[in-house]
């Protein structure tokens, strides 16, 4: 089993749809979660962290599910803009280390 | 604030050739990382430093691949001999608050 697996989707929704996705994870130890997105040929940017009690950012909410050892990102009112591949990360032991997934790409239609 | 800055952007290199990447982080940031990406794949890790000084590199391939981070700031990363299979993005990153990293452009390698 990878450490950490995601849907390589590609997701292809139409503008303003809700899209979500999901990463597992296998380390039960791991203390902190990220989304990142990356956009075509380009690196990729830190989108949000997750918390424990789930969290907000404008049209993006992450929760976490440590019972069932999984992220997720929802994404309202898709945009254009919003067209990427979303990577998640979880750390890996104590040493400030992320092991990534292999991203879920996602397009947003008009 | 400046982001982590890379160079070169892109290098064509042929097999067995050799090739060196730099990398200067984030002002403050103590923790570097070099991760490989390879195309339709997340970053993997090659090698983490603190300061100037090694924390894990059991991911790098050592008998091709070096790296060193002199001074605690800049890193360079350096493959001799490359393989076809070296054909990558190679992205550097560096972090202050933990696990929080930030990564820069990144090198587009192309081993022919």
């Amino acid at each position: 089993r990878k450490e950490v697996e995601q849907d390589p989707g590609p997701f292809n929704v139409p503008e303003g749809a809700t899209v979500a996705f999901n990463c597992t994870y296998s380390n039960s130890a791991s203390q902190s979660f990220f989304w990142y997105r990356q956009d075509c040929r380009k690196e990729p940017k830190l989108l949000m962290s997750v918390y424990s009690s789930g969290n907000e950012d404008g049209r993006f909410t992450a929760q976490l599910n440590r019972a069932s050892q999984y992220i997720s990102l929802l994404i309202r009112d898709s945009k254009l803009s919003d067209s990427a591949t979303y990577l998640c990360a979880v750390n890996k032991g104590s040493a400030r280390q992320l092991t990534f997934g292999s991203g879920t790409q996602l397009t947003v239609l008009p | 604030e400046a982001g982590v800055a890379q160079s070169p952007r892109y290098k064509i290199i042929e097999k067995r050739q050799s090739v060196a990447f730099w990398c200067n982080p984030i002002s403050g940031h103590a923790t570097l990382y070099w991760y490989q990406q390879i195309l339709g794949q997340g970053p993997k890790l090659l090698i983490q430093f603190q300061n100037n000084g090694v924390v894990d590199d059991s991911q790098l391939p050592k008998d091709r691949f070096s790296a060193e981070r002199l001074k605690g700031v800049d890193s360079t990363l350096k493959i001799q001999p490359a393989k076809l299979e070296d054909s990558a993005v190679y992205l550097c990153a560096s972090s202050f608050i933990a696990n929080e990293q930030f990564f820069g452009p990144g090198t587009r390698l192309t081993v022919l």
